[in-house]
């Protein structure tokens, strides 16, 4: 059974700060791995996906990495910003009906 | 393209009841998922359809819980005889087909059992 491991569970920076945000996963049999931003109370946004194939993507100040050989993504966020306050969700997408498996997701806090 | 549609967002019963959460995805999205969602957790695979066929429904949390998803347009998730433990937020997210990779969410349906 996949299993998706998030740390750290929270995360507290100055505005203007780099960070990583690590996600790890036990099975590497899986069709890509994606990142979402969830705001309180609301749905989630995709943010990056990264095919099984690929290392990296990237968008905009967001850069996240894929290993599968040693189960592990991070995200990258770049010169953060208040606006980036959210909890940021990874997801292993497996099986033929291409479901998610998520981890518990990490909150992060950008202080102004 | 109007996004991912949930209906209601907010939805408060007492335990012991029926409650019936509606979907409407993307249009021409023949693929249809539902998620719960706790407090502090990342959300959990229940069920979905393919067009108007649930492939998957042995994830679905207890004989308490079905799905339909009539003419493969939108979806209902029911839960009858509600208990505490349901309280949560019910997501619903589609893609266009099997083989797109990429879900697109809806804001979700919080439930609180009372």
């Amino acid at each position: 059974k996949q299993e998706v491991t998030q740390i750290p569970a929270a995360l507290s920076v100055p505005e203007g700060e780099n960070l990583v945000l690590n996600c790890s996963f036990t099975d590497s049999a899986i069709y890509n791995l994606q990142w979402f931003r969830q705001d309180p109370g609301k749905g989630l946004t995709s943010l990056l996906l990264i095919q099984s194939s690929q290392r990296e993507q990237t968008s905009g100040r967001l850069n996240a990495s894929l290993d599968k050989s040693s189960g592990r993504s991070t995200l990258y966020i770049a010169a953060s910003q208040p606006g980036d306050s959210a909890t940021y969700l990874c997801a292993a997408q497996i099986g033929s009906a291409r479901q998610l498996t998520f981890g518990s997701g990490t909150q992060l806090t950008v202080l102004p | 393209d109007t996004g991912v549609s949930q209906d209601p967002r907010h939805k408060i019963t007492k335990r012991g009841q029926n409650v019936t959460f509606r979907c409407d995805p993307i249009s021409e999205h023949n693929r249809l998922y539902w998620y719960r969602q706790t407090l502090g957790q990342g959300p959990e695979f229940l069920t979905y359809f393919q067009n108007e066929a649930q492939l998957e429904k042995s994830r679905l949390l207890s004989d308490r819980f079905s799905a339909e998803r009539p003419k493969g347009s939108f979806s209902t998730l029911e839960i009858q005889r509600t208990e505490q433990g349901d309280s949560a937020m019910y997501l619903c997210a589609s893609s266009y087909d099997w083989n797109d990779e990429k879900l697109f969410f809806g804001s979700g349906t919080q439930l609180s059992v009372l």
